[in-house]
């Protein structure tokens, strides 16, 4: 099983609202990541996890606030967010520690946001 | 400074033809990883390839093929007679090692493949 799953698929929310972004894998993965995709632009990292514990913050805006509450989930809460957020947002996993050094990450199908 | 440059934004081809896809990165690492990403568009990023600096033999997996050289720099991609099912954007990305310790990947701008049938 090499499926990392993100839910939902697409998300149009408004610049008031609160919602999650949440991410999956049970391939026993110990380092995970959110990226950000603008359209016809590569993936851009956001923030990783290692071990359950946040390793990488690229600064980030604070609307944007990622949480691992155990080591197969990953969720990214948005809170008033801009349209120039919207994109494609893909969640990876990969082995992590000196074991996973350089090893693949393996990514989700991403959750298009859309914000109005 | 970008650290992997896939200089082709948009390659066009017919169906059959065969298509290399160029990366050339930079990095002052010893130790590194090389990745190759397929991006259909349904989203998805589907990993095809990770090679280790150490390990410069080239690899044919089917209709795919890669050519790494160290000496240029060079991570190469060739699809041999290309389907239209290859249509979709392809990354070429490079691990290195992160101040904090972990590796990575840090991608290239892509290169979208599409083929005619």
């Amino acid at each position: 099983d090499t499926e990392v799953t993100q839910t939902p698929k697409h998300l149009v929310m408004g610049m008031t609202n609160k919602k999650s972004l949440k991410c999956e894998q049970h391939m026993g993965h110990r380092a995970m990541y959110w990226y950000k995709q603008k359209a016809k632009k590569p993936p851009e990292l956001m923030f990783v996890y290692s071990y359950e514990k946040l390793s990488i913050n690229e600064s980030v805006p604070s609307r944007f606030s990622p949480e691992c509450p155990n080591s197969s989930l990953l969720n990214l809460h948005l809170h008033a967010l801009q349209p120039e957020d919207s994109a494609l947002y893909l969640c990876a996993s990969s082995q992590g520690g000196d074991r996973g050094r350089g090893t693949e990450a393996f990514f989700g199908q991403g959750t298009r946001l859309t914000v109005v | 400074a970008q650290k992997v440059t896939q200089a082709q934004t948009e390659i066009s081809v017919v169906e059959k033809e065969d298509v290399t896809l160029d990366c050339v990165y930079e990095t002052r690492d010893t130790t590194y990883y090389l990745f190759w990403y397929k991006q259909p568009p349904s989203g998805e990023l589907v990993f095809l390839i990770r090679r280790n600096s150490f390990d410069e033999q080239n690899e044919i997996s089917g209709r795919y093929s890669w050519n790494f050289q160290k000496s240029t720099s060079s991570f190469n991609f060739t699809i041999t007679a290309s389907q239209v099912v290859d249509s979709a954007v392809y990354f070429c990305a490079l691990s290195e090692r992160e101040s904090g310790g972990s590796y990575i990947p840090t991608f290239g701008r892509g290169t979208s493949l599409i083929v005619h049938p």
